[in-house]
């Protein structure tokens, strides 16, 4: 069945410092790639996505990388602050006529330090 | 702009018993759809409504099931709760003219069955 691996499940980095998070999908029909990401108590928010026609997308000091051939895709945050702490879901979705059923991983709880 | 709305936010069940969860959309999204989060983990995908029906069905049992109202909100019930049905369950709203937007979700509501 559908299926999306996330690692690592914890990643603790010193503010400044970069953080890389990678996933792996199983469907390789999933044509859409959201980022969320959800502090303690708090609803999931989307903070950057990518369609399967575009391999790299950059919002300020985070970005998005796809390889569509190794089903992989992984987020990076720069310069990385406090604020940034918190768990980040990577999710993929086949989206076809309104449809957007989307498969989550299980989540990477970073961790800034000042 | 009210974001997507979901009552109550906390509640609490015998095995057994039977509960609803209410959530209304984001002004101008059609599309609902319910996930369930055990702690510790990413939103597993329900089902989604959409023009008062069900169109999409994730991995739960026929105990999981749901309602859309003309007015686009949305109900979940789950009859004969089980200690794994613990979890936070999440609704999202999307628009079906606008399929690669982002789903907006609400703040959830927490099941506790004891």
């Amino acid at each position: 069945g559908e299926n999306v691996e996330q690692h690592p499940s914890t990643l603790s980095v010193q503010e400044g410092d970069s953080a890389v998070i990678k996933c792996t999908y199983s469907d390789s029909a999933s044509n859409y790639f959201p980022w969320y990401k959800q502090e303690l108590g708090k609803r999931p928010q989307l903070i950057i996505d990518i369609r399967s026609n575009v391999g790299e997308k950059k919002d300020q000091r985070i970005a998005v990388t796809l390889n569509k051939t190794a089903k992989h895709f992984s987020l990076h945050i720069t310069e990385t602050q406090p604020e940034d702490s918190a768990v980040y879901f990577c999710a993929a979705t086949l989206i076809s006529g309104g449809y957007n059923k989307l498969i989550f991983g299980a989540g990477t709880r970073l961790a800034v330090h000042p | 702009d009210a974001g997507v709305t979901q009552s109550p936010t906390h509640l609490i069940k015998t095995r057994g018993q039977q509960v609803t969860l209410r959530c209304s959309p984001k002004s101008g999204h059609d599309t609902v759809s319910w996930y369930q989060q055990a702690l510790g983990q990413g939103p597993q995908f329900i089902f989604q409504y959409y023009e008062e029906e069900e169109r999409q069905r994730g991995n739960f049992p026929d105990r999981f099931s749901g309602h859309q109202f003309p007015n686009y909100s949305s109900e979940l019930n789950v009859n004969a709760l089980l200690l794994g049905d613990s979890a936070l369950y999440l609704c999202a709203s999307s628009d079906q003219q606008a399929p690669y937007s982002p789903l907006h979700f609400g703040n959830g509501t927490r099941l506790t069955v004891t």
